[in-house]
């Protein structure tokens, strides 16, 4: 069984850091790229950043550009998101998604972690 | 940037058909895939590359995409269908669009 268990998330300053944490277990992690997807409170889903199975590509949306990075640990099956410079409008829910090989969407997903950007 | 749009609700009577649109500039050229959202749970892929459903997605839900327009068709919509729901697309600029979201209701 597929299992994405994201953890990290919490209350953070305005141009505070703050680092996600995907845990994933029932799969090959190492075959598979993988995303963070987050959802401001009442809001849509917003894709964030991808990672190709190999580490080897990053993806960012504009939005995030230059402040967060994308990283992932084949060896521990972990994917991280390291969030620097950290505004109110990151606040949301923040998924981790496994993409499906090749096909650009995603087919599994994490609960999420709440990350609150507030002073 | 490519965007996707989807109109904000759709209203429909249980056992109805209801249909959700997406629409972006070429979207037929593109597979669109859809997902389901129900309150305090997280997104569940329920159509891909327009129109395959996932093992254990109930054959009511069927997808189609063509022109500009891409749709989730609910047929016999039940109860346990009022969801948010999403449209998704891959751009080669923009990489990995969402829609705003369409908020299902069953009535």
């Amino acid at each position: 069984e597929v299992q994405l268990v994201e953890s990290g998330g919490g209350l953070v300053q305005p141009g505070g850091s703050l680092r996600l944490s995907c845990a994933t277990s029932g799969f090959i992690f190492s075959s598979y790229a993988m995303s963070w997807v987050r959802q401001a409170p009442g809001k849509g889903l917003e894709w964030v950043s991808a990672i190709s199975a190999s580490g080897g590509s990053t993806y960012y949306a504009d939005s995030v550009k230059g402040r967060f990075t994308i990283s992932r640990d084949n060896s521990k099956n972990m994917l991280y998101l390291q969030m620097n410079s950290l505004r109110a409008e990151d606040t949301a829910a923040y998924y981790c998604a496994k993409e499906d090989r090749g096909e650009n969407h995603f087919d599994y997903w994490g609960q999420g972690t709440l990350v609150t950007v507030s002073s | 940037s490519y965007e996707l749009t989807q109109p904000p609700s759709v209203s429909v009577s249980p056992g109805q058909t209801a249909s959700i649109t997406c629409s972006g500039d070429k979207l037929g050229d593109k597979y669109a895939s859809w997902y389901q959202q129900k309150p305090g749970q997280s997104p569940v892929l329920v159509i891909h590359q327009d129109i395959k459903r996932p093992s254990g997605i109930p054959e009511r839900f069927s997808g189609s995409n063509s022109g500009n327009t891409a749709t989730l068709t609910i047929s016999g919509t039940q109860a346990m269908d009022e969801a948010d729901y999403y449209c998704q697309a891959w751009d080669s600029n923009t990489f990995w669009v969402f829609g705003g979201g369409t908020k299902l209701t069953v009535l």
